[in-house]
């Protein structure tokens, strides 16, 4: 099975600061996304990339940036974190037919 | 925005009782997958659908891909308390770009 790896399970940010979020897979799947899941809402896209140093806006782009510097690790940037960006972030890889989901990091900007 | 609705967003039944979510895009799909996310976890994978119509079944659970490829559902016969959990679909708009409904969120009475 594939294993999708999220740095954190928990963290806690302050408002202003840049935050991190770093996911890594253990396949050559090329294809790499990062959700957002808020009550409500389900998962809604902030950014995809499909090959190394490309990558695509999804639907809620706004305050986010990502880096893709090798195949296996897909990093979510906070340029400056603020409190509704308080969520549960979802990174995962695409195979030809499904999405393997790491265990999430819950953020809270404080 | 978002371009996949998914219906009911929450759904309570007796034990035993049969289930139904709907999800509805405003594009058609290349393919349209189901995952399921158990309190507490990540979303994992169910089924993919690919053709107009295709019906496949798993067990209890009844996935449909309408003629138009444009809308989807997920039966499941005579619940059980382990079917408890969210139920998303996804699909694909464009090669890459994968995007989630608001998910069904499904409690059992035993």
């Amino acid at each position: 099975d594939v294993k999708v790896t999220q740095s954190s399970r928990y963290l806690v940010k302050r408002t202003g600061e840049k935050v991190f979020l770093e996911c890594v897979q253990d396949m050559d799947h090329e294809n790499m996304f990062w959700y957002r899941q808020d009550p409500g809402l389900g998962l809604r896209l902030i950014y995809f990339s499909y090959d190394v140093k490309m990558k695509e806006k999804g639907d809620i782009p706004e305050g986010y940036s990502v880096s893709r510097e090798k195949k296996e690790r897909f990093s979510l940037i906070l340029e400056s974190a603020s409190t509704n960006q308080t969520s549960m972030y979802l990174c995962a890889a695409f195979s030809n037919t499904e999405a393997f989901f790491g265990q999430g990091t819950r953020l809270t900007v404080v | 925005g978002q371009q996949v609705m998914q219906i009911p967003q929450y759904q309570h039944v007796q034990e035993g009782e049969d289930f139904t979510t709907y999800c509805n895009s405003s594009t058609t799909l290349s393919n349209i997958q189901w995952y399921k996310q158990r309190p507490g976890g990540h979303p994992v994978f169910l089924i993919q659908l690919v053709k107009s119509g295709e019906v496949k079944k798993q067990k209890r659970l009844t996935f449909q891909f309408g003629e138009a490829k444009k809308n989807s559902s997920l039966h499941i016969t005579a619940t059980q308390t382990t079917d408890v959990g969210t139920y998303f679909c996804a699909g694909h708009q464009g090669a890459q770009k994968l995007v989630f409904g608001q998910g069904t969120r499904l409690t059992i009475n035993p």
